[in-house]
Order: structure tokens, then C-alpha cells, then sequence
């Protein structure tokens, strides 16, 4: 059954730094991964989608990496904003068709 | 991206009662899903609405507990049935507009049972 785990659970960071969100899977078949940001009382809004054929995605601030392999992934943010303050998830696909398998998320606040 | 709307946006329900939760999305899409959210926790998928057929569940949902229907590529209905406190999540629609392709969210539909 695929885990995924996310690193740190809670961040807390200055406006403007650079930061990274780390997540980890323990079955690395996978078909793809996509970060999602998740604000108190709402819905999911996808950030980036990684297939398991590439190695990255850009969007604006964000990056994120795949190394299927190893079943790792990071979400670098750069210059961070306190707009920015969301919880952050990431999740897995085992199918092009199929629904993900979610991580915990890491909950980020960017102080002003 | 897909639009999603959900139906209610928040209830609160008693014990034992049922209630079902409309996704209304504005264009047709290839795969719609049904997704947990249980307090402090993070999204457990419940099933895979299938046009036409029986939905398909994950491992610890039942059909009977959670019917699912899909009558078309726009619409989608969840009912949690026979409520207790434990029921108590957010119930969310998710769709696939495109095989493969991201995943969309709906706002969510933020459920209390007493």
C-alpha cells in the first residue's frame, strides 16, 4: 500500500526566504505527483503536476522536483510571501486514471 | 480547469439520519472522484464514480454506507448514510477533465453529525 509522508508537518519563515517542502513515497511505480495548496476552510488548488517521466515543474515561484526512484519530491518556494501561508500537500497517482494517495501535508505560515 | 460546485457547502445532521452531497462540474470530464477529510487529517479516497455503473471503492468503503451515483460526464451525487459522529469530514468531489491530467477540487463539503 503506497505511504506518502511529508517533511516538516509545520513551517514557520520570515517573508522572503527561500524554502523547501519535502515528500517522500514508499512505492516509487507511480504514474504521477502533483502538489496542492489547501487555505483554512476551502477546497484544494493544484499547484504543479509531475509526470513520472520528468524530472520537474515550474510555476512563477514554485519548483518541484521528482526522483521516482529514490520516492522523493520537494516544493521549492522562492521569496516567500505571507500569501503563501496554506497548508501544502502532495499526493501520488499509481494510474493515469486513478485518484492519488495523499500525504499529510506541511502546514506553512510566513511571517510579515 | 474544470468548475466545480458542491451542494451544501456545510450541513449539520443528526445521528442516524442520511444526507447526500451534490458536484456539479461546467463541462464534461473523463473521471470524477470522492474524497474523506477527517478532522486534522489529510484526504482519503472513498471511490471512483463511474458513469453508468457501480462506483468503485477503496478499501474500508462500502456502497452501502457511501451509494454513489453518476449520471452523466457533469454530475455526481455522495450520500453518507446512516450518520454517526465519526462521519463528521469534509466530503470533497474531485475530477480528471483529461486522461492523464491533474486533478481538480471542489470547495468541499464540510459535514457535522451530532
Amino acid at each position: 500500500k503506497q505511504e506518502v509522508t511529508q517533511i516538516p508537518a509545520a513551517l514557520s519563515v520570515p517573508e522572503g526566504e527561500n524554502l523547501v517542502l519535502n515528500c517522500s513515497f514508499t512505492d516509487s511505480a507511480i504514474y504521477n505527483l502533483q502538489w496542492f495548496r489547501q487555505d483554512p476552510g476551502k477546497g484544494l488548488t493544484s499547484l504543479l503536476l509531475i509526470q513520472s517521466s520528468q524530472r520537474e515543474q515550474t510555476s512563477g515561484r514554485l519548483n518541484a522536483s521528482l526522483d521516482k526512484s529514490s520516492g522523493r519530491s520537494t516544493l521549492y518556494i522562492a521569496a516567500s510571501q505571507p500569501g503563501d501561508s496554506a497548508t501544502y500537500l502532495c499526493a501520488v497517482s499509481r494510474g493515469g486514471a486513478d485518484g492519488l494517495t495523499f500525504g499529510k501535508g506541511t502546514h506553512l505560515i510566513i511571517q510579515p | 480547469s474544470a468548475v466545480i460546485s458542491q451542494k451544501p457547502s456545510r450541513d449539520i445532521c443528526q445521528r442516524g439520519t442520511s444526507l447526500t452531497i451534490q458536484c456539479q462540474v461546467d463541462s464534461q470530464v473523463t473521471m470524477m472522484f470522492w474524497y474523506r477529510q477527517q478532522p486534522g487529517q489529510s484526504l482519503t479516497l472513498i471511490a471512483t464514480a463511474n458513469q453508468g455503473s457501480e462506483a468503485t471503492y477503496e478499501s474500508g468503503f462500502v456502497i452501502d454506507k457511501f451509494p454513489i451515483s453518476r449520471p452523466n460526464l457533469t454530475f455526481s451525487t455522495l450520500t453518507v448514510s446512516n450518520m454517526s459522529p465519526e462521519d463528521s469530514s469534509i466530503y470533497l468531489c474531485s475530477v480528471r477533465d483529461r486522461v492523464p491530467g491533474e486533478l481538480f477540487f471542489g470547495e468541499g463539503s464540510r459535514l457535522t453529525v451530532l
